[in-house]
Order: structure tokens, then C-alpha cells, then sequence
């Protein structure tokens, strides 16, 4: 069974322009979060999707990112226009159930984000 | 979610075993525990959680003192491969979702 795929693996791009990061979840899980830890900090949650709706994304840090999961399938995250205190790696993580006993949650590789 | 306490780095020989402790003085009735670990350029990956009883899996053993104010990771046979940071974190599962991670344990193995 594939894992969480994100797509691209690193990403460089200059102040101001935009980046669309994408997540592909495990097949059948509902549950799809975002993450992402910028440089020397702890990983923070961003926001979490249940199916296609925002079920929580009190980590999104301002209106210059928007996440999307259309179809509840994969999830893309668009920072528009980028700073450089966005530069990190962004995590998406899925999982099959919130509460029970399969609630773990199965994280991708990360995208690196680089904003000069 | 409550706060977890874990020393900043923990050294470890191949094959031997490996106490990871976890401090949660301020840990509520519904809280588990939970553990991830994130080797080198790797994501975060789930390794064990529990409530108030003792657990075992493939990967790890976790125990939870009593009184549930803390628990220890216990890797039996450390092996280069589990060179990783170690985050313990607290967890309301019936309701939260989302997992705050704190700095963790570098755990270094060496051979």
C-alpha cells in the first residue's frame, strides 16, 4: 500500500512569487492534516481536512496560505505571495479515523520550501 | 493539550536497550499518550500509544507509571535505524485532532 506522497520534494522560489505544495493521502483515509516546521522551530500543526472540509485550521498562520481538498481526495496548500519567514518543511499527514483504534496518523516526506 | 518534558538528547550503543523518558505532571483522565519518532529528512512516523495500562508493539514497549504523570519509551534492542528524534505527546483523542509536537529526545546509536 503507497504511503503519503507530497509533491515537490524541494521547492525554491523568490519573495512574492506563488507555490502550490500538494499531498496525496493513503487511499480511504478521511482525515488529512497539515504541518510544518520552519527553521530551528518545533512542528506545528496547520490544518486538518476531513474528507474535503476544514475541520480545523486554527494553525493556518495568515491569509497567504489557502489549503484546498476538492473531491476529498489529494489536498494542495498554496502560499500566495511568499515570504521568507515561510521557508521549511511542510508536512501532510493522513489518517483512516480521529478517535478509535486507528487514529495514527501516517506522515509524507515533506515539501521543502526555500523563499529567497 | 497538556505539555510533555523529555530530555534534549540520549545516547544509546547498538543492541542494547534504550529508556526514553517522558515527564506529564499535568496530564488530564483523557489524555493518551502518544510517541512518534522522525529519522534524518524523513516525516514524523507513529510508534506506540496508550491510556493508563502498559503497551507492546512490533516496534516498542511503553510504560505509564500509575499515577500517569509519566512514561518511558523502551526500545529493547537499539539499532543504528532508530536514530531519530523521539516526541512524546499528549493527546485527547475524542476530541482533538491535531498533534503538538514539542523539541523531543535526539536519541544517537552508535555501533
Amino acid at each position: 500500500e503507497a504511503g503519503v506522497t507530497q509533491f515537490p520534494s524541494h521547492s525554491v522560489i523568490e519573495k512574492g512569487q506563488t507555490v502550490t505544495l500538494r499531498c496525496d493521502p493513503i487511499s480511504g483515509h478521511d482525515n488529512l492534516y497539515w504541518y510544518r516546521r520552519v527553521m530551528g522551530k518545533e512542528i506545528k500543526f496547520l490544518l486538518h481536512f476531513v474528507k474535503e472540509s476544514k475541520q480545523d485550521e486554527s494553525g493556518m498562520p495568515n491569509n497567504r496560505f489557502l489549503a484546498e481538498r476538492t473531491g476529498g481526495t489529494y489536498s494542495t496548500l498554496k502560499v500566495q505571495p511568499a515570504e521568507l519567514e515561510d521557508s521549511g518543511v511542510y508536512f501532510c499527514a493522513s489518517s483512516q479515523e480521529v478517535a478509535g483504534p486507528r487514529i495514527e496518523q501516517f506522515f509524507g516526506p515533506g515539501t521543502r520550501l526555500t523563499v529567497l | 493539550d497538556a505539555k510533555t518534558t523529555q530530555p534534549n538528547s540520549m545516547e544509546s550503543n547498538e543492541e542494547e536497550p534504550v529508556h526514553l523518558p517522558c515527564n506529564h505532571s499535568t496530564i488530564s483522565g483523557t489524555d493518551y499518550i502518544h510517541w512518534y519518532r522522525q529519522l534524518p529528512s524523513q516525516g514524523p512516523e507513529y510508534v506506540i500509544h496508550g491510556l493508563t495500562s502498559n503497551v507492546n508493539n512490533r516496534m516498542a514497549s511503553l510504560a505509564i507509571a500509575e499515577d500517569r504523570k509519566s512514561s518511558t519509551l523502551i526500545l529493547h534492542r537499539a539499532t543504528l535505524r532508530d536514530a531519530a528524534v523521539y516526541y512524546c505527546i499528549l493527546r485527547v483523542v475524542q476530541a482533538g485532532t491535531a498533534l503538538i509536537f514539542g523539541k523531543g529526545t535526539t536519541l544517537s546509536v552508535s555501533s
